[in-house]
């Protein structure tokens, strides 16, 4: 299976500062056929479901805001809010979507404003 | 608008049973690959199983292999999870979610989700 490690667990960063979270996982997730990375970033705020927010590592969905923005290949990756606004308090999850099942998420990470 | 709305949630025994369903709306059901995560109280993510547009084919992760049957009903566009034999590590908030694209294949991250039912398994 396809381990998914997430860095840091939290961080506290100030409003209209930058957050950067990461993502490694234990084998490639790039498909040499089509070379797209099978990574996505989920948010998830207190008592909902997670949102999904990145695809392909760095496709944003229709409707987040470009303060978000994924990036990386093959077995790391990033996700990168350029301005932290209030409500981006959450958990964010990676999670790999690569060959056969089962599908893995990271840990999740924790943004708090400072 | 697609909705996904799970019921079936409770306070089981240990080795109980429990069926978990989830009814779909807003897009065509029988396009999509479905799926069930789970998320223990104050935990992070974890896929349980997925179960192909027609339901011919089901994944499942090794926890709950020989214990969870994954199903589905097209005519009455819901997904189910049969649970038996619960143990008090199943206890979680268990989400209905769609696999994006409508693909053949299961390659693609979740785009819908429920907002989940919950799932205790105490004595």
């Amino acid at each position: 299976d396809i381990v998914m490690t997430q860095s840091p667990d939290s961080l506290a960063v100030s409003l209209g500062e930058r957050a950067t979270i990461n993502c490694k996982s234990s084998q490639t997730v790039l498909f040499s056929s089509n070379n797209r990375n099978y990574l996505a970033w989920y948010q998830q705020k207190p008592g909902q479901p997670p949102k999904l927010l990145i695809s392909w590592a760095s496709t944003r969905e229709s409707g987040v805001p470009d303060r978000f923005s994924g990036s990386g290949s093959g077995t790391d990756f990033t996700l990168t809010i350029s301005s932290l606004q209030a409500e981006d308090v959450a958990v964010y999850y990676c999670q790999q979507y690569y060959g056969a099942p089962p599908r893995t998420f990271g840990q999740g990470t924790k943004v708090e404003v400072k | 608008e697609v909705q996904l709305v799970e019921s079936g949630g409770g306070l089981v025994q240990p080795g109980g049973s429990l069926r978990l369903s989830c009814a779909a709306s807003g897009f065509t059901f029988s396009s999509y690959w479905m799926s069930w995560v789970r998320q223990a109280p104050g935990k992070g993510l974890e896929w349980v199983a997925n179960i192909k547009q027609d339901g011919s084919e089901q994944h499942y992760v090794d926890s709950v292999k020989g214990r969870f049957t994954i199903s589905r009903d097209n005519a009455k566009n819901s997904q189910f999870l049969q649970m038996k034999s619960l143990r008090a590590d199943d206890t979680a908030v268990y989400y209905c979610a769609r696999v994006m694209d409508g693909s053949r294949w299961p390659n693609h991250p979740f785009d819908y989700w429920g907002l989940g039912t919950l799932v205790t398994v105490s004595s």
